[in-house]
């Protein structure tokens, strides 16, 4: 399946800043998925992206899918507790796979 | 309308026994997927079914390890003479494999102790 690498591994933020995850591929991604995970819950389906440059909004958050379709971004605006969690990007190999493999996670904490 | 639904929500084994984790899909969707997470590590696919066809199983440990879909009940995850390094959350997520990328509905996991 396709390599996807998150960067940061780790991000500690203050109530109200911003965060931004990155995705990564050295290969062009037919789609990128955004998942959360709550520490000690399960992934939960965010977003997908499939077009070259697309954007979308979900309140605090905005998605990214770049021009080259090699990366993505996860950006929230104003951090609240509620955020606190692990958030994934996931990738399947385009037209026919089924295979969906997910970056490492970039953990996320909010301090009040 | 149930969601993915795994069990045991929490296993605990002792070295060389077996585990089962069972998980019932979503109405409507056909196709399973396991994927295992280790302590602070991300998600590893495991293995890809649909009723009664193992699909792709490219993830899984060659030992010990095998799944089922039976055309009738849950899809069962067995680990076979468990060792400490299989202690993991075990996750089940299915779709209902109509086109386009897979989105996948997550089960809330099992979390499989070997002592």
């Amino acid at each position: 399946g396709q390599q996807v690498m998150q960067i940061p591994q780790y991000q500690h933020v203050q109530e109200g800043e911003d965060f931004t995850t990155y995705c990564n591929s050295s290969t062009t991604l037919s789609n990128i998925q955004w998942y959360k995970q709550r520490p000690g819950g399960h992934p939960v389906f965010l977003i997908q992206l499939v077009k070259s440059g697309e954007v979308k909004k979900q309140k605090r958050l905005t998605f990214q899918f770049g021009e080259a379709k090699k990366n993505s971004s996860l950006h929230i605006t104003a951090t609240q507790t509620t955020d606190v969690g692990t958030y994934f990007c996931a990738s399947d190999s385009g037209a026919g796979s089924y295979q969906l493999t997910f970056g490492k996670g970039t953990k996320l904490s909010v301090i009040p | 309308n149930a969601g993915v639904m795994q069990n045991p929500r929490h296993l605990v084994r002792r070295r060389g026994q077996e585990a089962r984790l069972r998980c019932s899909p979503m109405k409507g969707h056909s196709h399973v997927y396991w994927y295992r997470q280790l302590p602070e590590e991300g998600l590893k696919f495991m293995v890809y079914l649909q009723k009664e066809n193992i699909i792709d199983e490219s993830g899984m440990p060659k030992e010990r390890f095998s799944a089922e879909f039976p055309k009738e009940g849950p899809s069962i995850l067995r680990i076979q003479q468990v060792v400490r390094g299989d202690s993991a959350a075990y996750f089940c997520a299915s779709t209902d494999g109509e086109g386009g990328a897979n989105v996948l509905t997550f089960g809330a996991g099992s979390r499989l102790t070997v002592l």
